[in-house]
């Protein structure tokens, strides 16, 4: 069965300071793993994406994350926090259902970012 | 901007009604999908649609319909609606059927108030 937990709900920085946002997985099959952010009163925006291609994978605003499967991980980080990077956080799983064409998509319960000056 | 367009911004209804919620994706996107986003449940994906068909379906009640119309628009059809259904509700589309690996652009959302 498809799940996704991140482990923080809330993750405070001081700003110019590293942030780590972590998502752990399981699924039956190859996933696919995304990261969304929602700004206050926003829809969601993707941040990045893995498809079974590098296991490093680099996203917009200097976010990144990195697939390992046997962590089971797809931990997103960022060197250097802004006060722009404010929101909420969320990892997502999706894969095939079944042998259909169709696919299952589970969202994290999100991890709300806060950035101290 | 994503591109898609959520119709209204803002609804506020009673309990037992019925409400409708549009969606058009992004020009020339095929699939759609709702999602559902409260308090207590987080976000929730409801269904897919793709090039007028349903493709899956998460956690819909039954009191929740949806549909894909020939120009590829998407209505959300929700009824008999209770204090719970309060809740804002994403539609999102891409340019494919299935979700593995393709981005999905996200709408502003409509807020539901149930009272």
């Amino acid at each position: 069965a498809q799940s996704v937990t991140q482990l923080d709900s809330h993750v405070s920085v001081s700003e110019g300071t590293p942030v780590l946002l972590r998502c752990n997985y399981s699924s039956s099959y190859s996933p696919s793993l995304f990261w969304y952010v929602q700004h206050p009163n926003k829809g969601l925006q993707l941040l990045l994406k893995y498809t079974s291609a590098a296991t490093l994978v680099k996203g917009i605003n200097g976010f990144e994350a990195e697939f390992k499967k046997s962590e089971t991980s797809f931990h997103l980080t960022k060197p250097s926090a802004h006060m722009s990077d404010a929101a909420e956080y969320f990892c997502v799983v999706s894969d095939q259902v079944g042998g259909s064409s169709a696919s299952k998509i589970i969202f994290g319960s999100g991890t709300r970012l806060s950035i101290r000056p | 901007d994503s591109g898609v367009t959520q119709t209204p911004k803002h609804l506020i209804t009673a309990t037992g009604q019925r409400v409708t919620l549009r969606c058009s994706p992004r020009s020339g996107d095929l699939s759609v999908y709702w999602y559902q986003q409260s308090l207590d449940q987080g976000l929730q994906f409801l269904i897919h649609y793709y090039n007028g068909e349903e493709r899956a379906k998460g956690n819909i009640l039954e009191r929740f319909s949806a549909q894909q119309f020939p120009d590829l628009h998407s209505e959300l059809n929700l009824s008999s609606l209770e204090l719970g259904d309060s809740a804002l509700y994403f539609c999102a589309s891409s340019p494919r059927g299935g979700t593995g690996g393709y981005e999905q652009f996200f709408g502003p959302g409509t807020r539901l108030t149930v009272l």
